[in-house]
């Protein structure tokens, strides 16, 4: 069966320093990868998606970006993070046909 | 673009009431659509989903179903429980332009004993 893995489960990171989020999937191939920001009280906004390795699209512009430097790993990142950067971050796989699956969440908090 | 528009929450019921979250979509061709339901502190599972219209989809009590007429997939419960209290979401995926998944804002379901 397939699995995604996200870590950290939570962090707290001061203004201005890095960020690097990773999410890992087990048990398929060629997934369709998501980052999903969930600011506090407020609904779900895609940031980036990608459909193969090193293909990566951008949903908004912002302060992050996103890589795939292999086929099940995705990497969400910052060069300097800023307060309006904290949420909670989610990331998720699909197959071509089928619904989401996500993983349990980065809760990020800049100070 | 394509959206999901849910009603707002906070929803408080007393256990045993019927459950009532509207949901309606916009969106050209013909998307799947789905309930999603997130716990405290956890990312999102899927509650059902629906194909295509008239489909109903149904899990542990709640049902939805695609109304294309009406553009809606509400969703309902006979009789919650407290377990059920949750934050709900509505959302819909088509099968072009990167498989995206569009959530609507959530509504935030109270159950009291």
């Amino acid at each position: 069966s397939q699995t995604i893995h996200q870590w950290p489960a939570t962090l707290v990171q001061p203004v201005g320093s890095p960020l690097s989020l990773e999410c890992t999937v087990e048990g398929t191939s060629n997934p369709n990868l998501y980052w999903y920001r969930q600011a506090a009280g407020r609904g779900l906004q895609l940031l980036f998606y990608s459909v193969g390795i090193g293909q990566i699209s951008s949903e908004v512009p912002q302060n992050l970006s996103a890589s795939r430097p292999q086929d099940r790993q995705f990497i969400l990142s910052s060069k300097k993070l800023l307060l309006s950067d904290s949420g909670f971050y989610l990331c998720a796989w699909r197959a071509s046909s089928t619904e989401a699956f996500f993983g349990q969440g980065t809760r990020l908090t800049v100070v | 673009g394509d959206s999901v528009t849910q009603m707002e929450g906070p929803v408080t019921l007393s256990e045993e009431a019927f459950l009532t979250i509207n949901c309606t979509y916009t969106a050209t061709g013909y998307p799947s659509l789905f309930w999603y339901v997130q716990y405290p502190g956890e990312g999102l599972q899927l509650l059902l989903k629906a194909t295509k219209a008239d489909d109903k989809g149904s899990n542990k009590g709640f049902e939805a179903t695609y109304r294309k007429e009406t553009t809606s997939f509400h969703l309902e419960k006979g009789s919650v429980q407290v377990s059920d209290s949750a934050v709900y979401f509505c959302a819909l995926s088509k099968g072009t332009g990167g498989f995206k998944t569009i959530f609507g804002a959530g509504t935030r379901l109270f159950v009291k004993a």
